[in-house]
């Protein structure tokens, strides 16, 4: 069975920039959750898809935006980048239904941003 | 959500168990215990979980404390590979099917693995 996919695995942009990063779950699963880990700051969680909806966000501006496919796949956009934004963007996919392999989130193997 | 606490660091020597330790004294019935790691430059992932009895895998055991305030995961031999950061995180199995959502992380637990 595959795992999640994400792609690119690395980006350099420039700030003011504007960065779209893709994601495909594992098959079956329909949430999507993306989190940002930059350096020195731990996993910090962005958004969550389910069903094609927004159901949660992190505390992040609103230039962080995404949305999620019929197929379930994602994508994430970051607009107007900040020297800040440089971190691993990882997303993780999952069952809706929690009781399901445990409520268990599977991750990608992330996507290195780095801002100049 | 209630809160876990784990020390910052730990030590191992490769081939030996390593006993890693999250206190979760405001953990409430319907939280499961779950732990998953990151290893240097990957994505976290999922090692095990458990709600009140001790539970094996082919990766760890989860020992659960009788009050559930604290509990244990256990790597019987550890390998170079182990070295990773560990996260103890509590998660709520929704009776109606529906998720909690994102996982929230703290900073866990980084093991060190010395040959």
């Amino acid at each position: 069975e595959a795992g999640v996919t994400q792609s690119p695995t690395h980006l350099i942009k420039t700030r003011g920039q504007q960065v779209t990063l893709r994601c495909s779950p594992i098959s079956g699963h329909t949430s999507v959750y993306w989190y940002q880990q930059a350096l020195g700051l731990g996993l910090q969680f962005l958004l969550w898809y389910d069903e094609g909806e927004e159901r949660n966000r992190g505390n992040f501006p609103p230039r962080f935006s995404g949305r999620q496919f019929p197929n379930y796949s994602s994508e994430l956009n970051v607009n107007a980048l900040e020297l800040e934004d440089s971190a691993l963007y990882l997303c993780a996919s999952s069952y809706t239904d929690s009781r399901l392999a445990g409520d268990t989130q599977y991750f990608g193997p992330g996507t290195r941003l780095t801002v100049l | 959500d209630a809160k876990t606490t784990q020390p910052n660091s730990m030590e191992s020597n490769e081939e030996e168990p390593v006993h890693l330790p999250c206190n979760h004294s405001t953990i409430s019935g319907t939280d499961y215990i779950h732990w998953y790691r990151q290893l240097p430059s990957q994505g976290p992932e999922y090692v095990i979980h458990g709600l009140t009895s001790n539970v094996n895998n082919r990766m760890a055991s989860l020992a659960i404390a009788e009050d559930r305030k604290s509990s244990t995961l256990i790597l019987h031999r550890a390998t170079l590979r182990d070295a990773a950061v560990y996260y103890c995180i509590l998660r709520v199995i929704m009776n109606y099917g529906g998720s909690q959502g994102n996982l929230i992380f703290g900073k866990g637990t980084k093991l060190s693995v010395k040959p």
